[in-house]
């Protein structure tokens, strides 16, 4: 059973810091996303890492995958208060049908 | 591209009633759509996969009697939560994925928040 942890699962940082959270997932996968989520809405889309190595920026945040480690992290480059939410890590494999497992999830603070 | 709908956003029912909630695909068709289940502060857990015109697939402990599952077209998809219970509230997102998509890639609806009095 394919499983998939993050840590933190909760982060409270200041305004101006660099942070990363990591995404651990149990067997080979053949996608890995990252998402955001806001309180009371669905989720955004803001990463998909296909390879080991993959490395994709947006903004402030920078995701990256390592397969042999089966860990992908998601770097934050001088928060800022908009990027408090919850960010979710999410697998899927062909062999799981191509089935996607969230990580637990690492809610994010941002204060000034 | 690639919006997907959900309706109703927000429903209040009293226990023992019967809830529908739809998910489409505005502007692509959607070979195989999933249901989620969220609880306050915890993850998404998958409730089911549905195919176009064939029988959802439960994952383990999700009772199917309870949870009816259609995906009459490439389009829409719905949810009915029978003879809902309390323990029944949560947010449902609904997810779809469309034949040919890039990265295999699926695309949420804004989900449904569902409060059984």
């Amino acid at each position: 059973e394919l499983k998939v942890e993050q840590n933190p699962l909760f982060l409270s940082m200041q305004e101006g810091k660099n942070y990363t959270i990591y995404c651990n997932y149990s067997t080979t996968s053949d996608r890995l996303y990252w998402y955001r989520q806001d309180p009371g809405k669905s989720l955004e889309s803001l990463f998909v890492l296909l390879s080991n190595g993959a490395v994709k920026q947006e903004g402030r945040l920078m995701a990256s995958l390592d397969t042999k480690a089966r860990l992908s992290t998601l770097h934050i480059t001088a928060a800022v208060h908009d990027l408090s939410a919850t960010y979710f890590c999410a697998v899927d494999t062909r062999s799981s049908g191509d089935k996607l497992t969230f990580g637990t999830g690492t809610r994010l603070a941002v204060r000034p | 591209g690639a919006v997907v709908s959900q309706h109703p956003s927000r429903v209040i029912c009293k226990s023992g009633t019967s809830v529908k909630i739809e998910c489409r695909s505005l502007d692509f068709q959607a070979t195989t759509m999933f249901w989620y289940r969220q609880f306050p502060k915890q993850s998404l857990m998958l409730m089911a996969t549905s195919n176009e015109g064939s029988k959802a697939t439960y994952e383990q402990g999700v009772e199917k009697d309870k949870f009816l599952i259609n995906h009459a077209s490439l389009t829409l998809s719905t949810l009915t939560v029978t003879s809902a219970h309390p323990e029944d509230s949560s947010f449902y997102i609904c997810s779809a994925r469309g034949q040919g998509k890039i990265n295999n890639e699926q695309f949420f609806g804004p989900g449904t928040r569902l409060t059984v009095l």
